[in-house]
């Protein structure tokens, strides 16, 4: 099993441009969550999804937009990147909420100049 | 939001020594959860707590959710450089679809 994949590992951006972060899992997970980190410091909760058709936001969604079309896979989107963005994206999953372990994908590190 | 509030936010010890981490909130969850995540890799589930006054051990580590399950604590003993990463701690509502992360512990350890 593959678990839960990211792309790409790193991306360099400039103000004002626009790119779609990738996340798919192989689980079968319903719950799946986009968060950032900041360098020294712990995960931001971006969006999140409870299943396929259904995305809500988190504590930091401003910026950023998803979707979920699929069980497996929900894309980050970011439109006119600004510098506050630079930061390390990790999408997870989980098979429910609260208790359950959540499953990391590596990570994407961000640059925006 | 609720918050979770992470001490000490740095730690530096030598091998050998024993620690404890704390995770503190005024809110109360249905469960708490421990992560460990090392440089240039995603956070891993360490333990998730779930009883007021729980007490889960992990070969050297030993973990305790509050009675009131507002607080949780992480002890290690005799730490080794293996224990060296960000410990994250993780809290949960009841009956909601997502869980608050704390900002977390960086712990390293000296041989």
């Amino acid at each position: 099993n593959a678990g839960v994949t990211q792309t790409p590992k790193f991306r360099i951006l400039k103000i004002g441009q626009s790119m779609t972060l990738q996340c798919t899992q192989d689980m079968n997970h319903n719950y799946m969550y986009w968060y950032r980190q900041d360098p020294g410091m712990g995960l931001k909760l971006i969006y999140y999804s409870v299943g396929a058709g259904i995305t809500d936001k988190g504590e930091v969604p401003n910026g950023y937009n998803v979707s979920r079309s699929t069980t497996e896979d929900f894309p980050l989107r970011l439109e006119l990147a600004a510098p506050s963005q630079t930061s390390v994206y990790f999408c997870a999953s989980s098979y429910q909420s609260g208790a359950y372990e959540q499953y990391f994908g590596p990570g994407t590190r961000l640059t925006v100049t | 939001t609720q918050l979770l509030e992470q001490s000490p936010q740095f730690l530096s010890i030598q091998e050998g020594e024993n620690l404890t981490v704390y995770c503190n909130s005024s809110s109360v969850f249905s469960s708490l959860q421990w992560y460990r995540q090392e440089p240039g890799e995603g956070p891993v589930l360490l333990v998730t707590v779930v009883t007021g006054g729980e007490v889960k051990k992990l070969k050297r580590l030993t973990f305790q959710f509050g009675d009131a399950r507002k607080d949780s604590s992480l002890h290690i003993t005799a730490a080794q450089p293996g224990d060296t990463g960000l410990y994250l701690c993780a809290g949960a509502e009841a009956n909601a679809g997502k869980s608050t992360f704390g900002d977390g512990t960086t712990l390293t350890v000296k041989p």
